[in-house]
């Protein structure tokens, strides 16, 4: 367990189906992002949220929507996907911005499967 | 821009053996290195980190010394063990200014440890 939980571990879902991923931290951090990890690629950065506030959005499609309630939890609200957006979707966390100092804390990831 | 050079892989190894992962780097500036490692079917756990110029940084047997004149980070371990067995990801993060920070990952490299 490190600190960042993230929930379902695994989902399949169809083209047409509304889903959204959550992610849990209680580190005390101040920063939380979102990165998709698709096979053979880099980590391509899709969301950052510092202080609750959207501070970065890496051209990422409408269909993927983002939210921070707070600075515990952030969700990705999925709908309408495509089978390319099949992945593993990982959170990740920081105690300064962009983990400069101290990088960051991971949460296991969420494996999407789009059908 | 910024970027992270990794060595192809995947490496695979007899116990024991003697590791090196190449990583290089292009960053305009004064970056903080590190290496994460990702096991199988988890996310990404940062190994360890250098922030500044000849800085070491260690954990769990693996090193690697900032070097900026060769624009370095290589990941070493004088003898590993299968549970070293992983995917390995250098990373920088930069201040590209206006307060505005970027992370960027390597595409890793799959270790494989044979007993």
């Amino acid at each position: 367990e490190t600190g960042v939980t993230q929930t379902p571990r695994h989902l399949v879902m169809g083209m047409t189906n509304k889903k959204s991923l959550k992610c849990e931290q209680h580190l005390g951090h101040n920063a939380m992002y979102w990165y998709k990890q698709s096979a053979k690629k880099p980590l391509e950065l899709m969301f950052v949220y510092s202080l609750e506030e959207r501070v970065e959005n890496n051209s990422v499609p409408s269909r993927f929507s983002p939210e921070c309630p707070n600075s515990s939890h952030l969700f990705l609200h999925l709908h309408t996907l495509q089978p390319e957006d099949s992945a593993l979707y990982l959170c990740a966390s920081s105690q300064d911005h962009y983990g400069l100092i101290y990088g960051y804390t991971f949460g296991s990831g969420t494996r999407l499967t789009v059908v | 821009g910024n970027s992270v050079t990794q060595m192809e892989g995947p490496v695979t190894l007899s116990e024991e053996a003697f590791l090196t992962i190449n990583c290089t780097y292009t960053a305009t500036g004064y970056p903080s290195l590190f290496w994460y490692v990702q096991y199988p079917g988890e996310g990404l756990q940062l190994l360890l980190k250098a922030t500044k110029a000849d800085d070491k940084g260690s954990n769990k047997g693996f090193e690697a010394t900032y070097r900026k004149e060769t624009t370095s980070f290589h990941l070493e371990k004088g003898s590993v063990q299968v549970s070293d067995s992983a995917v390995y990801f250098c990373a920088l993060t930069i201040n590209s200014g206006a307060g505005s920070y970027q992370l960027t990952f390597g595409k890793g490299t799959k270790l494989s440890v044979i007993p």
